[in-house]
């Protein structure tokens, strides 16, 4: 079993819809949780940290359920430049914080006009 | 203020030469990752730094790949020799540590794309 695993998609929607997507995780010590956005031919670059029970920042929210080991991003109001791929990352440590993150594969997401 | 910076952003090279790339992470960060990206695999760890000294190599493939970290400033992977399987997009990323949550943030590079042929 994949450390971090993500479907994959794409996912098209049209502007303006609600799209989410889920992320699992395999290590229960997991303490750390980011989504990372990447553009086509470009780098990742961070979108949002996910922390304790979840967090929002404009259209986006981030959820944590370490009961059931995933994460979820929630993008309301979807515009054309949400198009990308969405990586989900963990920092699989527990007491010991190494800086290590592991990635998931992406989650394509498609937004058309 | 510079982000990471990578060179070369492109190369082509044939199979069997050395190929190396370069990395210059942000300054005052104490922690500098390679991965290698492709399609079929996703972003996968190579190896990582702390304080200059390697920390975890685990993910370099095999002995044909090294990485040095010889100052703050600066960091090599180098290839020799290259194979066809090699070709991808190499990102370089930096960290300021380890210490607290918050300085966990990686900032990727624009990345080299190799091309083995």
């Amino acid at each position: 079993r994949k450390e971090v695993e993500q479907d994959p998609g794409p996912f098209n929607v049209p502007e303006g819809a609600t799209v989410a997507f889920n992320c699992t995780y395999s290590n229960s010590a997991s303490q750390s949780f980011f989504w990372y956005r990447q553009d086509c031919r470009k780098e990742p670059k961070l979108l949002m940290s996910v922390y304790s029970s979840g967090n929002e920042d404009g259209r986006f929210t981030a959820q944590l359920n370490r009961a059931s080991q995933y994460i979820s991003l929630l993008i309301r109001d979807s515009k054309l430049s949400d198009s990308a791929t969405y990586l989900c990352v963990v920092n699989p440590t527990g007491s010991s914080n190494t800086g290590k993150l592991i990635f998931g594969q992406g989650t394509t997401l498609q937004v058309k006009p | 203020d510079a982000g990471v910076i990578q060179s070369p952003r492109h190369e082509v090279t044939e199979m069997g030469q050395e190929v190396t790339l370069r990395c210059k992470p942000i300054s005052g960060h104490n922690s500098l990752f390679w991965y290698r990206q492709t399609m079929m695999r996703g972003l996968e760890l190579l190896i990582y730094f702390n304080n200059n000294v390697p920390i975890d190599d685990s993910g370099m493939p095999e002995d044909r790949f090294s990485a040095k970290m010889p100052n703050a400033s600066f960091s090599t992977l180098k290839i020799q020799p290259s194979e066809p399987r090699d070709s991808a997009v190499y990102f370089c990323a930096s960290s300021l540590g380890t210490t607290s949550r918050n300085q966990e943030t990686q900032y990727f590079g624009p990345g080299t794309r190799l091309l083995v042929l």
